[in-house]
């Protein structure tokens, strides 16, 4: 099945706000089901931080948040602050019993 | 919060099988409420889905490795095992073991595990 398509970085300064984009491809849309948002920092095991396309963890930041329409899912991070540069990955249950994830995106704070 | 730990041998020559282990602490492998994943990471790259397994046995493959792949399930030791055959340069990667929740997200991962094919 085909990756899912992310921004290969995005950049915010301290206090922004930043959104990354995960999309699906335009044919067999109704496979892309629900989508889950992983944060990733150098060396470590990604952590899951949305899920159910919009759904925070217990002690996960407000300042995360997503949403999904049509093809296109969005991770929006409020406040930037320095702990958040990390790589993004969104994830989707695509059917039968698998998943697919998003290429995955660089978050620089500036 | 269940918690993971993969093991197994760091190095595999190139042509043979790459065999991991992931042991679950915390809770039981036996809950019906989970999958048990594996997911892999090349060095450098992005996240790639391998399989998922479920206690009783039942297990789905990512179809781009499907031929290859082989998750099984050991409940007595409260534990499920990746077999990757035919193994490549291709297939260095850190490997990951992680639970999957029944709302399709993998909720508790464990640390991470480099595996490295030489020739």
């Amino acid at each position: 099945q085909s990756a899912l398509t992310q921004p290969a970085s995005v950049s915010g300064s301290p206090g922004q706000s930043i959104t990354i984009s995960c999309t699906g491809p335009s044919s067999g849309v109704g496979n892309y089901k629900v989508v889950s948002w992983y944060q990733q920092h150098p060396g470590k095991a990604p952590k899951l931080i949305i899920h159910e396309d919009s759904r925070r963890p217990s002690g996960v930041s407000n300042r995360f948040s997503a949403s999904k329409s049509g093809t296109t899912a969005s991770l929006t991070i409020s406040g930037l602050q320095a702990e958040d540069e990390a790589d993004y990955y969104c994830c989707s249950y695509v059917g039968s019993n698998t998943l697919v994830f998003g290429g995955g995106t660089k978050l620089t704070v500036l | 919060q269940s918690q993971l730990q993969e093991s197994g041998p760091g190095l595999v020559k190139s042509s043979e099988t790459l065999s991991l282990t992931c042991t679950v602490s915390g809770g039981s492998i036996s809950s019906s409420a989970y999958y048990w994943s594996w997911v892999r990471q090349p060095p450098g790259k992005g996240l790639e889905w391998i399989g998922n397994i479920f206690y009783r046995g039942s297990a789905f493959y990512n179809p781009s490795l499907r031929s290859r792949v082989i998750i099984s399930v050991d409940t007595s030791k409260n534990q499920f095992s990746l077999s990757l055959s035919s193994v490549t340069a291709a297939d260095t990667s850190v490997y990951y073991c992680a639970r999957l929740a029944g709302s399709w997200d993998l909720d508790s991962w464990g640390q991470g595990m480099l595996v490295t094919v030489s020739s």
